[in-house]
């Protein structure tokens, strides 16, 4: 049984450009949630989506964005980019057991 | 808001010794708690949880007690071992844990030398 699946595991990208990372939560898990983890830290939430929507959010700005799709997989949207985005971004898949982490995706701002 | 301070790292101990790696936490209601383990190039792992005051987890040798009187959920083993090294985070989270969001404490290295 796959676990959660992230993609890319790598990026760098420039300044002011815009990046989406991808997840694909674990069998059976209908809710998905992405974390951002600076070097050093612990990991921030950022928000959760159930059902196509968002259900909560961190305290992040507008340029975080998100999407769930109907197979439950979703997406990270991060525009204009800054230095400070440089993190490992984590997703984590749920139903009501509890969590499970993706190795999450290195993003690296030039 | 709710927030968990954790012992400051890098810990470093010798194969065998005894490991207490320190968590408090704030918060509001009667959160569940968690210690998740991250080694090096992976996501994070749960390795116990407990639900309410008084509950022990444990896992792998690792155990840690709910504490609501001193707002505490310290991680402690026995016996650490080389493969023990990784970073330890302590995180809280609600009743309803896998719907509701995880704060997490800064994380702590720890490095075991054989």
């Amino acid at each position: 049984d796959a676990g959660v699946t992230q993609s890319p595991t790598h990026l760098i990208k420039t300044r002011g450009q815009q990046v989406t990372l991808r997840c694909s939560p674990k069998s059976g898990h209908d809710t998905v949630s992405w974390y951002q983890q600076a070097l050093g830290q612990g990991p921030q939430f950022i928000f959760q989506y159930y059902e196509e929507e968002e259900r909560q959010r961190g305290n992040f700005p507008d340029r975080f964005s998100g999407h769930q799709f109907p197979n439950y997989s979703s997406e990270l949207n991060v525009n204009a980019l800054l230095l400070g985005d440089s993190a490992l971004y984590l997703c984590a898949s749920s139903r009501e057991s509890g969590y499970t982490f993706g190795s999450g995706t290195r993003l690296t701002v030039v | 808001g709710d927030s968990v301070t954790q012992m400051e790292g890098p810990v470093t101990l010798s194969e065998e010794a005894f490991l207490t790696i320190n968590c408090t936490y704030t918060a509001t209601g009667y959160p569940s708690l968690f210690w998740y383990v991250q080694y090096p190039g992976e996501g994070l792992q749960l390795l116990l949880k407990a639900t309410k005051a008084d509950d022990k987890g444990s896992n792998k040798g690792f155990e840690a007690t709910y504490r609501k009187e001193t707002t505490s959920f310290h991680l402690e083993k026995g016996s650490v071992q080389v493969s023990d090294s990784a970073v330890y985070f302590c995180a809280l989270g609600g009743s309803n844990f896998g719907n509701e969001k995880l704060t997490f404490g800064t994380g702590t290295r720890l490095t075991i030398i054989p």
